[in-house]
């Protein structure tokens, strides 16, 4: 079970748009900076935002973050097949347990 | 371009200690600014950040783990290891190794945490 709750899957078409949501307590989120990683298949975790918001150079500004709260939400304009993949939330966790957290994950299907 | 390359046995068998290595290249260990971690994926299941530590040779771990893992890092080498003692079934996965940053901004009294390079990591099974 994960400390950060995101829903299993989510679907959109091609050129559609689509949000994964991230949620967690004030102990993680809520206190905390939020990033996001996409998972191609059978490849190695990639940072798409950290900071909630921010972009590393090289991802294109079809991806975007925001918080509110405890909660977080990635959001992908413009869907392309390539952005089949898992995706997952990450933060750190300031409570008596404190340490790095992730959430479960989602999968994304482009249909 | 910073690379990371993890290596160590495929296969562990129970009750042993798993021992991975991580070598960085394109850049400095020894670098103020970043940590230096071990994230692991169950097949088929999430991502589980195992612990990290600083050039100075500083540690911190997943509480949930802390009982068995040891994290050191040789500078000379450029590389950091990770030793995972006792393992059973539960602990095969996938193994990476990342940079991250990890740092309180003051101000706002918050965490920034994210982990900027991976790794292309390792499956180590534990079998008999």
């Amino acid at each position: 079970q994960s400390v950060l709750t995101q829903p299993p899957s989510v679907s959109a078409a091609p050129g559609q748009k689509v949000t994964i949501s991230c949620s967690g307590s004030s102990s993680n989120i809520g206190n905390n900076y939020v990033s996001w990683y996409q998972q191609l298949p059978g490849t190695a975790p990639k940072l798409l935002i950290y900071d909630n918001n921010k972009r590393p150079s090289g991802i294109p500004d079809r991806f975007s973050g925001s918080k509110s709260g405890t909660s977080a939400t990635l959001g992908i304009t413009g869907l392309q097949t390539g952005d089949e993949a898992d995706y997952y939330c990450g933060t750190w966790d300031s409570s008596l347990s404190a340490g790095g957290v992730f959430g479960g994950g989602t999968k994304l299907t482009v249909l | 371009q910073l690379q990371l390359q993890e290596s160590g046995p495929g296969l562990v068998k129970p009750s042993e200690t798993l021992s991975l290595t991580c070598t960085v290249s394109g850049g400095s260990i020894s670098s103020s600014s970043y940590y230096w971690g071990w994230i692991r994926q169950p097949p088929g299941k999430g991502l589980e950040w195992i612990g990290s530590i600083y050039y100075s040779g500083s540690t911190y771990y997943n509480p949930s783990l802390k009982s068995r893992v040891t994290i050191s890092v040789d500078t000379s080498k450029n590389q950091f290891s990770l030793k995972l003692s006792s393992v059973t079934a539960a602990d095969t996965a996938v193994y990476y190794c990342a940079r991250h940053i990890r740092d309180i901004v003051v101000v706002v009294a918050a965490t920034l945490y994210y982990f900027d390079y991976w790794g292309q990591g390792t499956l180590v099974t534990v079998s008999s």
